[in-house]
């Protein structure tokens, strides 16, 4: 029930562009993205509704495919501060409404 | 900034002892959340409430118990702590008993049980 993220690193150089990828094998109803950096709180950073309604409020942007039960996060242009661990989480059915993460995505944005 | 508030952020006890896990928001918000994550791992969910005395268990078992009596407070305890509770706990909240709301965290306490 646990979405799979991958990769489960990458290391850019400021400037370039990443894709992180989270898949379910349940349908899912909704996907989060959360960005935690190392000894702070998971930040929100999007949600993608079933149905396609799209909410965030960085300048990141996110797609949600329902029949691939499948949802990617696009980082383009790099930023340092775009440095941290990403995490997915899902809601499907099984899930009493409650939101289920992915083991997380370590990015690394060098100068 | 959400307005949601953990205390101690750090605590470094014995094992046996009884401890309290803060949390505290100032939102209204209804549903709230303990998960616990060891270091550069996921976050799993141990406990989770929909208003007050409203309290469920998640999907990581967990010998921890939480209470909801006011809305805006939801701590956790541990009766008799043991090493292999060292951890970090993350409260959370959101405003809607549904997920189309992002969850707010807090800044986490830091446990080592000695």
């Amino acid at each position: 029930q646990q979405p799979v993220q991958s990769p489960q690193a990458v290391i850019l150089r400021e400037g370039e562009d990443a894709v992180i990828n989270c898949s379910s094998s349940k349908a899912l109803y909704s996907v989060h993205w959360y960005r935690q950096k190392h000894g702070e709180a998971p930040v929100f950073l999007m949600i993608l509704l079933k149905g396609g309604e799209q909410k965030g409020h960085e300048k990141i942007s996110a797609s949600f495919n329902e029949k691939k039960q499948q949802s990617s996060l696009y980082l383009t242009a790099s930023q340092l501060s775009y440095s941290g661990t990403y995490f997915c989480g899902t809601e499907n059915g099984g899930s009493q409404g409650n939101l289920i993460f992915g083991k997380g995505t370590k990015l690394s944005v060098k100068p | 900034e959400a307005d949601i508030y953990q205390t101690p952020r750090y605590l470094v006890i014995g094992t046996g002892k009884k401890i309290t896990l803060e949390c505290s928001q100032t939102m209204g918000h209804d549903k709230m959340y303990w998960y616990q994550q060891d270091p550069g791992m996921e976050l799993h969910l141990i406990h989770y409430s929909y208003g007050v005395n409203s309290t469920e268990k998640g999907d990581l078992s967990s010998e921890s118990t939480v209470s909801r009596i006011r809305t805006e407070h939801f701590p956790l305890t541990l009766e008799s702590a043991r090493p292999s509770h060292t951890s970090q706990y993350l409260c959370a909240s959101s405003p809607e008993v549904g997920l189309n709301s992002p969850l707010h965290f807090g800044n986490g306490t830091r446990l080592t049980v000695t």
